[in-house]
């Protein structure tokens, strides 16, 4: 069973530029939910969608957004890019909305100049 | 505001010593805790769980255990391995909005010296 994959693993943007990240979660699951790991604040809830719909969110700006497709698979998206966005991005899916073991992707690495 | 806490940033412990990982929460509303732990350049993997109606549970090396009434967790590591170096990270589930969430500390990285 293929795990969660995250595309791009690297990426190296500039300020106020936009990005683009992906996330296939593993087959069947259908709950997949974004974090945000900086050195300093561990890993940071982003948002949650499950069944192409958004069941939570947590305290970050509008310039974070997410989707979630049929096929669950689930994208991404920061606008106006600042230094801070540097992190990395993590995907996880679970296989129900209420279970408890999150299942990770390795992360998309971005870097903002 | 910081829900789970783990307050030491790092760990060094030698091999085959016990390694004592500790986390503090605030929120009473918790009923679900787990621990992961990354390695470099990849996600975090599931580790080890506990409900909050028990008190103690055990998976070969690694033993959680959590004390309701001071609002503490504990992973215990016996025997380290080199193998065991790493980040790992407190995780607490709470219900909202229709769904259970996670919410992780900031992680602690452990060095088992060979």
């Amino acid at each position: 069973k293929a795990g969660v994959t995250q595309t791009p693993r690297y990426l190296i943007k500039t300020r106020g530029q936009q990005v683009t990240l992906s996330c296939s979660p593993i087959s069947g699951h259908r709950s997949v939910s974004w974090y945000q790991q900086t050195p300093g604040q561990g890993l940071q809830f982003l948002f949650e969608y499950f069944s192409e719909t958004q069941r939570n969110k947590g305290n970050f700006p509008g310039r974070f957004s997410g989707r979630q497709f049929s096929n669950s698979r689930s994208e991404m998206n920061v606008s106006t890019l600042e230094l801070g966005d540097s992190a990395l991005y993590l995907c996880a899916s679970k296989q129900v909305s209420g279970a408890n073991v999150l299942t990770f992707g390795a992360g998309s690495r971005l870097t903002v100049l | 505001d910081q829900q789970v806490k783990q307050n030491s940033p790092s760990l060094s412990v030698q091999e085959g010593r016990i390694s004592i990982l500790n986390c503090d929460y605030t929120n009473s509303m918790f009923d679900y805790f787990l621990w992961y732990k990354k390695y470099p350049a990849e996600g975090p993997t599931f580790l080890i769980s506990i409900s909050s109606i028990k008190d103690k549970n055990e998976d070969g090396r690694f033993t959680v255990f959590l004390n309701k009434s001071a609002k503490h967790l504990s992973l215990h590591i016996v025997p380290s391995q080199p193998g065991d170096s790493a980040v790992y990270f407190c995780a607490a589930r709470f219900h909202r909005a229709g769904s259970y969430q996670l919410t992780f500390g900031k992680g602690t990285k452990l060095s088992v010296i060979p």
